[in-house]
């Protein structure tokens, strides 16, 4: 298994603040993939990422890979009430491709 | 019906019980997967069945055991659990390889499981 951290643990913003969760590794993945999970609901994907260097813009969601395919951030402009919940990376093995996850960031945006 | 359904939503037992979570997926997938969601920890991979065949166990105890009689449906045998047992099993579906890799898991809403 493939160790990947995320931070911070715990986010809480006003509505209309920015906000960047991070997720890091020693170990280099296929591809990346950013999950949301809501209070009594299992993950459900977000976006994935396969190219180093890769941006993928998913309304107010930014999503990058780094350069060296170990680490990747989520950046959402103008938090919303609506995107409370927990955001989980998950890494794709270079050889099977099966899926590590990250522990998680919860994030609380308050109207 | 669409999508991984998980069944019950909720679970309560003693130490004693025998329960079954029952996992189904309409999705065409050939990988199906048991997950352990516990608070402040990542999430557990217990089970992989690659075309009904278990092709990983990650050292899951013996009182949890799997079954997986077609590519379409995925049971989680439990008996004689522990309190520390309790969390949210979670139950995916995919694509093997290439198709994990592009287009992930999609998983069921999860059994909330109690041991009391």
């Amino acid at each position: 298994t493939q160790l990947l951290e995320q931070s911070p643990q715990f986010l809480s913003i006003q509505e209309g603040e920015n906000l960047t969760v991070y997720c890091n590794s020693s170990s280099v993945f296929s591809s990346l993939q950013w999950y949301r999970q809501e209070p009594g609901e299992g993950p459900v994907l977000l976006v994935t990422v396969v190219t180093g260097g890769e941006v993928k813009k998913l309304k107010r969601l930014t999503f990058q890979f780094g350069d060296a395919r170990k680490d990747s951030s989520l950046h959402i402009t103008a938090a919303q009430p609506g995107d409370t919940g927990l955001y989980l990376c998950a890494g794709a093995g270079r050889y099977d491709y099966k899926l590590s996850f990250g522990a998680g960031t919860t994030v609380t945006v308050r109207a | 019906e669409t999508g991984v359904t998980q069944t019950p939503r909720h679970l309560v037992m003693g130490m004693t019980n025998k329960k079954s979570l029952k996992c189904e997926q309409h999705l065409g997938h050939n990988a199906m997967y048991w997950y352990k969601q516990s608070a402040k920890k990542p999430l557990e991979l217990m089970f992989v069945y690659n075309f009904k065949e278990q092709t990983e166990n990650n050292s899951v105890p013996s009182r949890f055991s799997p079954e997986c009689p077609n590519s379409s449906h995925l049971f989680l045998h439990l008996h004689t659990l522990q309190p520390e047992d309790s969390a949210l099993y979670l139950c995916a579906s995919s694509q093997e390889n290439q198709g994990a890799r592009h287009y992930g898991y999609t998983f069921g809403s999860g059994t909330r499981l109690t041991v009391v």
